[in-house]
């Protein structure tokens, strides 16, 4: 099965919260990451959190960890139509100090008006 | 500062054909990593490369090879071109327990 795992889909109005949840199971990761792609582009990093946290805030973003259930989440407040884009739940592997990803299928999140 | 550049943008090969993707890394970066992603998945990584060498590899055919630079600069190579080889083309790089940066990535069409 995948090693990480996301919904593929969310739909939310603008001004609400947006929550995007990706599930995870190699418990020796370090950190666990999330990235933004708009149609046609990169990769993006928003935010990312360590392994020994349970909580990030970030302006408009809030990254919790449940690492007992190896359930990682995004918190988007005040979603706008920029917004919109596809995210992706990524976990870093890490051997003598540098790292892959292994990222889940990405969730697209559309923010209409 | 210039962040992870990646050229051509798009790229149009047929089967049977090789093709050759470059990627510079951002400024202070020493080490390069490589991601295929097909239509409406996540990224895959491919390899990873650091002084030179291919430190770490994921699971892909010998088809796909790689190249680094003494400037840190990147080559994907990947020969005998197959349909399913069509996908946005990833280039990160990254330092020492740093985070991974990626590029805007070469759209490869494979007809």
């Amino acid at each position: 099965g995948e090693d990480v795992e996301q919904s593929l889909f969310l739909s939310v109005r603008e001004g609400d919260s947006s929550v995007i949840n990706c599930t995870y199971t190699d418990s020796s990761s370090t950190y666990l990451y999330w990235y933004k792609q708009e149609p046609g582009a990169g990769l993006q990093l928003l935010t990312y959190i360590f392994s020994n946290m349970d909580m990030k805030q970030d302006q408009r973003l809030t990254v919790l960890l449940n690492k007992k259930d190896k359930h990682l989440s995004l918190r988007i407040a005040d979603t706008q139509t920029g917004d919109s884009a596809i995210y992706f739940c990524a976990e870093s592997r890490e051997v003598v100090g540098y790292s892959t990803l292994t990222f889940g299928k990405g969730t697209m999140l559309l923010v209409s008006p | 500062d210039a962040g992870v550049t990646q050229s051509p943008t798009h790229l149009i090969k047929t089967r049977g054909q090789q093709v050759t993707l470059r990627c510079s890394p951002k400024s202070g970066h020493d080490t390069v990593s490589w991601y295929q992603q097909a239509l409406g998945q996540g990224p895959q990584f491919i390899f990873q490369y650091y002084e030179e060498e291919e430190r770490q590899r994921g699971n892909f055919p010998d088809r796909f090879s790689g190249h680094q630079f003494p400037n840190y600069s990147s080559e994907l190579n990947v020969n005998a071109l197959l349909l399913g080889d069509s996908a946005l083309y990833l280039c990160a790089s990254s330092s020492y327990q740093e985070t991974q940066y990626f590029g805007p990535g070469t759209r490869l069409l494979v007809l």
